[in-house]
């Protein structure tokens, strides 16, 4: 079993749509949660980065960490084409934060 | 500024030959990160320098892989007598320093082993 589980998707919505994207995990120890987006041949780049748990808002993107769950979401309000993407979502321990381990990522379609 | 930068954007091999990928990260980051992305995989982790020094090499999957880093900058993972399994997108990354900072990711470089 994969130390972090994400659906692959597609995920495939109209224009306009609240999109939510989820992650779970196993290992306890993680602390620090990100979500990455990434645009085919791209390199991904940080969208969202949460320590510990609780909600982050940044414009259209809400990024929320369930510790006791061990389920991470990333909402993404009044969806764009876009948006359009992979989305990767990434964690590490405490004690290990340059290892990034990432969920196999979520392809997100926003079509007009 | 000039963001990550990867050489070639794309290989192809034929099986048994050895390939040496190259990353330029961003100027004065000292911290940079070698990846794999499969088909279904997600990104892996492989390698990390902090410097010339390799402090977690815990992600390299067999000893035909290897890393260095030379002058605090350029990089170069090498894949000896590749595998059809090698085949993947290998991303690098670079940070301003090691620990919780963000990484910023190269456009990869594309490997097909034939």
């Amino acid at each position: 079993q994969k130390e972090v589980e994400q659906d692959p998707g597609p995920l495939s919505v109209p224009e306009g749509a609240i999109v939510s994207l989820n992650c779970t995990y196993s290992n306890s120890a993680f602390q620090y949660f990100m979500w990455y987006r990434q645009y085919s041949r791209k390199g991904p780049e940080l969208l969202m980065y949460t320590y510990s748990s609780g909600n982050k808002e940044d414009g259209r993107f809400t990024a929320q960490v369930d510790k006791s769950s061990k389920y991470i979401s990333l909402f993404i309000r009044d969806s764009q084409p876009s948006d359009s993407a992979t989305y990767l979502c990434a964690m590490t321990p405490s004690y290990n934060t340059d290892k990034l381990i990432f969920g196999t990522g979520t392809r997100l379609q926003v079509f007009p | 500024g000039a963001g990550v930068s990867q050489s070639p954007s794309n290989k192809v091999t034929e099986k048994g030959k050895d390939v040496e990928l190259r990353c330029d990260p961003i100027s004065g980051h000292t911290a940079l990160y070698w990846y794999r992305q499969s088909l279904g995989q997600g990104l892996e982790f492989l390698i990390y320098f902090q410097g010339n020094s390799a402090p977690d090499k815990s992600g390299l999957p067999s000893d035909r892989f290897s890393a260095e880093r030379t002058g605090g900058s350029v990089s170069t993972l090498t894949i000896q007598r590749t595998q059809q399994e090698d085949s993947a997108v290998y991303l690098c990354a670079s940070s301003k320093s090691s620990g919780q900072e963000t990484q910023y990711f190269g456009p990869g470089t594309r490997l097909l082993v034939l």
